[in-house]
């Protein structure tokens, strides 16, 4: 059962530099999301989608694309990455309804970004 | 827009001692959920415990426990028996109990660094 698969999990951009970090879940789960965390700063929303083909900004969306043509994966795009994007990043699934159990949120490994 | 406070960056336990983790919280909403993850240095982002607002009884798992205070909008996670195992940084996250939109993501705290003496 694979859960929640990130990938790569360590990258080393320079700036100006676009990559993709891969998300993809195996659980049919229609809400997906990614977050950035920072220092002191907890985890925060970047963007997240609530169904194969619908994306919406989270708290923090500036230099940042994603796109969702499947349930399964959510890829989240740099287009030209920028020292401030260093970070470690996380996605995470889950399905919508109603109890904390039935909602629960499964995480990826987190990938740790630096932009030099 | 929901908001939520963890007060104490950084913490510290003797091992088999009782530590509490503070979290408060701001929200309109009269039902929702509350969490605590447990994130080790392998980055993992780890379920400890969860608590549904409409369910007065305060949630339980093993040595894991929490004071949830409603109407102070209060959460605070209890380690009983500390492990040098519960190293880690913990932290408290939110949810709206609403279908749709961004309801169902979670909005986290700044997080507790939890340290443990043997």
């Amino acid at each position: 059962n694979a859960g929640v698969t990130q990938t790569p999990k360590f990258q080393v951009l320079k700036t100006g530099q676009s990559m993709t970090l891969q998300c993809a879940q195996d659980m049919n789960h229609e809400y997906m999301s990614w977050y950035r965390q920072d220092p002191g700063m907890g985890l925060r929303l970047i963007h997240y989608s609530v169904g194969a083909g619908i994306t919406d900004q989270g708290e923090v969306p500036n230099g940042y694309n994603v796109s969702r043509s499947t349930t399964e994966d959510f890829p989240l795009r740099l287009l030209s990455a920028a020292p401030s994007q260093t970070s470690v990043y996380f996605c995470a699934s889950s399905r919508p309804g109603q109890g904390a159990i039935n909602t629960e949120a499964f995480f990826g490994q987190g990938t740790r970004l630096t932009v030099v | 827009a929901q908001t939520v406070t963890q007060s104490q960056p950084e913490m510290s336990v003797q091992e088999a001692e009782t530590v509490t983790l503070s979290c408060t919280y701001d929200t309109s909403e009269s039902d929702y959920y509350l969490f605590w993850y447990k994130q080790p240095p392998s980055r993992q982002m780890i379920l400890v415990i969860r608590q549904e607002a409409y369910k007065q009884q305060n949630a339980t798992e093993n040595r894991f426990s929490v004071n949830f205070q409603k109407a102070a909008k209060s959460f605070s996670l209890k380690i009983s028996d500390s492990q040098l195992g519960d190293a880690a940084m913990y932290f408290c996250a939110y949810r709206s109990s609403r279908r749709g939109g961004s309801q169902g993501n979670l909005i986290f705290g700044k997080g507790t660094k939890l340290s443990v003496k043997p």
